[in-house]
């Protein structure tokens, strides 16, 4: 059974620093990864996906890093500003035939 | 991108009443939906998965009586807790899956039950 690991599970930066979450799954027999955003409250948005024969995803200030043999992911976040702060969640697809695979997520706050 | 949407976004509701939340995919069809249900700053728990047409497949734990789901069209997926209690309270999201792109997940925005 695949299981989702985030580390650390809270992050607090000033304004202005690079900073790394990372992400951990046990079955590295994966179809993608999934980050997403979610304010306190709020759903779900979909940050970045990294298909499985994929190394990295970026898109502005975001880079997503795969290594699917060592079952490792990483989102780097360049020059943390207030409004990141959120909780960022990992999920990873086995196939099409079976749901997300939530991690419990980081919650980061980014202090001006 | 695809959208989910979710009605209502709130819902208070007294103890012994039950509720019923609608997932609707508004611009695919949705062969296979989700629910999630999220405790507060915790992780997103798989509830159950539901076909079109077919019966529901609950996770292990998850009272199928309890929480009742239907997927009776390619677009509308409705929970109903039953019976609701103050346990019940959480924050639950529902994702569908469509037949065109099997390997994505859209996220409906949500639904916060509070039972007094």
């Amino acid at each position: 059974k695949q299981e989702v690991t985030q580390i650390p599970a809270a992050l607090s930066v000033p304004e202005g620093e690079n900073l790394v979450l990372n992400c951990s799954f046990t079955d590295s027999a994966i179809y993608n990864l999934q980050w997403f955003r979610q304010d306190p409250g709020k759903g779900l948005t979909s940050l970045l996906l990294i298909q499985s024969s994929q190394r990295e995803q970026t898109s502005g200030r975001l880079n997503a890093s795969l290594d699917k043999s060592s079952g490792r992911s990483t989102l780097y976040i360049a020059a943390s500003q207030p409004g990141d702060s959120a909780t960022y969640l990992c999920a990873v697809l086995n196939s099409g035939n079976t749901p997300l695979v939530f991690g419990k997520g980081t919650r980061l706050s980014v202090i001006a | 991108g695809a959208v989910v949407s979710q009605h209502p976004s709130r819902v208070i509701c007294k103890s012994g009443t039950s509720v019923k939340i609608e997932c609707r995919s508004l611009d695919f069809q949705a062969t296979t939906m989700f629910w999630y249900r999220q405790f507060p700053k915790k992780s997103l728990m798989l509830m159950a998965t539901s076909n079109e047409g077919s019966k529901a497949t609950y996770e292990q734990g998850v009272e199928k009586d309890k929480f009742l789901i239907n997927h009776a069209s390619l677009t509308l997926s409705t929970l109903t807790v039953t019976s609701a209690h103050p346990e019940d309270s959480s924050f639950y999201i529902c994702s569908a899956r469509g037949q065109a792109r099997v390997y994505t997940q859209y996220f409906g925005p949500g639904t916060r039950l509070t039972v007094l």
